[in-house]
């Protein structure tokens, strides 16, 4: 079955770039979104199909997908962007399929 | 704006069943796939499968088929999901959450998740 591979944790300087990388063989040949999930609150998506943002997400996040890693980045990070983040990859023959998270600290 | 309301929490006993709802509106309640995902108390998410509302078509994940029935109705805009024979590492938070147009794709939004909690 296929795999998605997170880094358990990532810490950043608050007004710093936070990169959190989600790696599977060929992700990049997939789409891969990204979740946001907070203490106690259902995942947002912040990124769809590889490096779009939905509408209210900050322009702060931004995403990339190429090779076998896809890249969520966060430029200027504040402390409300603390939370765990997920990624998910998907193709027509690939069932859903998440990362293990991945919890950003703002220190 | 599109909503998904799903049930209260919920206690069982190993070996039982629990159906949880998940209600849709702001939206063509047809019109999009529902899935399901469950997150283990302080674990990761994990995929449990999904409902096309339109025919009725299910999808689940390999884990779960045999004891997992997802169900939907339309009149109300409802999904349902229902688990047997429960043991105690299914104690999870569950989602459901709207998918796309198709079977595969991202996941907006996302239901504010029901609490099963399985004890004897």
């Amino acid at each position: 079955s296929y795999e998605l591979t997170q880094p358990p944790s990532v810490s950043v300087s608050p007004g710093q770039t936070a990169s959190i990388t989600c790696f599977g063989d060929k992700l990049g040949d997939k789409f891969a979104c990204w979740y946001q999930q907070k203490p106690g609150q259902s995942p947002v998506l912040v990124i769809y199909q590889d490096t779009k943002r939905p509408s209210g997400i900050p322009e702060r996040f931004s995403g990339s997908n190429s090779g076998n890693t896809a890249t969520l980045t966060i430029s200027g990070t504040q402390a409300m962007d603390e939370a765990d983040y997920y990624c998910q990859a998907w193709d027509s023959s690939t069932p859903v399929v998440f990362g293990g998270g991945t919890k950003l600290t703002v220190l | 704006q599109v909503q998904l309301v799903q049930s209260g929490a919920e206690v069982k006993k190993p070996g039982a069943s629990v159906k949880v709802s998940c209600k849709a509106s702001g939206y063509t309640f047809t019109g999009y796939y529902m899935h399901w995902v469950r997150q283990a108390p302080g674990q990761g998410l994990e995929w449990m499968g999904w409902i096309n509302p339109n025919s009725g078509g299910t999808n689940y994940a390999q884990k779960f088929q045999g004891r997992v029935t997802m169900t939907r109705d339309t009149s109300i805009n409802t999904a349902y999901m229902e688990l047997n024979r429960l043991r105690s590492d299914d104690t999870a938070l569950y989602y459901c959450a709207r998918g796309g147009v198709g079977a595969t794709g991202w996941f907006d939004p996302w239901g504010q998740g029901t609490l099963v909690t399985v004890s004897s």
